[in-house]
């Protein structure tokens, strides 16, 4: 059973820039979500998708957006970075309508100068 | 609002019990999860509580009260690779499925 799966690990981009991380889910896993943590707090919502559409989103900006594919697999998007953009980005997979045991990545550390 | 607090840091001795607490305000959630993390690493899960009480898993046990809007993560036989940060998670209702809102952490450093 494979695990979660992120890359990049680590990224410097430049404000304004746009960014893509992506997301491997673990097998069995039809939901991946996503979270930004910034340093010393808890992991933020950002959105979730299923089946490969939006199924509920956080309080970001229309900025951040995603896609999921076929293998469940999913993307990150960001467009016109801002400074407070650098965070860690989590991307956690897990089976529609389970509450629990979520499986989480790595995560990829964006810093945004 | 949806919020999970928690203490910021806690500090315990190798074989000694800690207790972390969680306090939350929402209009209402499935459950009670517990993650850990080390050093800005992928969270991984711990413990889940469905229904109040206590629920025991190896050295980590987790408690939760809907009635004090209250739960804990109780960590026993402290060793030192249990120095992380641990936060409570819960998934609200209404909303997106499988949406976790997370706590504000708690730092746990374990002394020899």
């Amino acid at each position: 059973e494979t695990g979660v799966t992120q890359s990049p690990t680590h990224l410097i981009k430049t404000r304004g820039q746009q960014v893509t991380l992506r997301c491997s889910s673990q097998s069995g896993h039809n939901t991946v979500s996503w979270y930004q943590q910034a340093l010393g707090q808890g992991p933020q919502f950002i959105f979730q998708y299923y089946r490969e559409e939006e199924n509920g989103r956080g309080n970001f900006p229309p900025r951040f957006s995603g896609l999921q594919f076929p293998n469940y697999s999913s993307e990150l998007n960001v467009n016109a970075l801002e400074l407070d953009d650098s965070a860690l980005y989590l991307c956690a997979s897990s089976q529609q309508g389970v509450n629990y045991g979520y499986t989480f990545g790595s995560g990829t550390r964006l810093t945004v100068v | 609002g949806q919020s999970l607090e928690q203490p910021s840091e806690v500090t315990a001795v190798e074989g000694a019990i800690v207790q972390i607490n969680c306090t939350y305000q929402t209009s209402g959630f499935y459950g009670l999860s517990w993650y850990q993390q080390h050093d800005g690493g992928a969270p991984t899960f711990l413990s889940y509580n469905a229904l109040d009480g206590l629920e025991e898993t190896g050295r980590f046990s987790s408690f939760l009260s809907r009635s004090d809007s209250y739960g804990y993560l109780l960590l026993q036989e402290l060793q030192m690779k249990d120095s992380a940060s641990y936060f409570c998670a819960a998934p609200p209702y209404g909303g997106a499925t499988n949406k976790l809102i997370f706590g504000t952490g708690t730092l746990l450093a374990v002394q020899p």
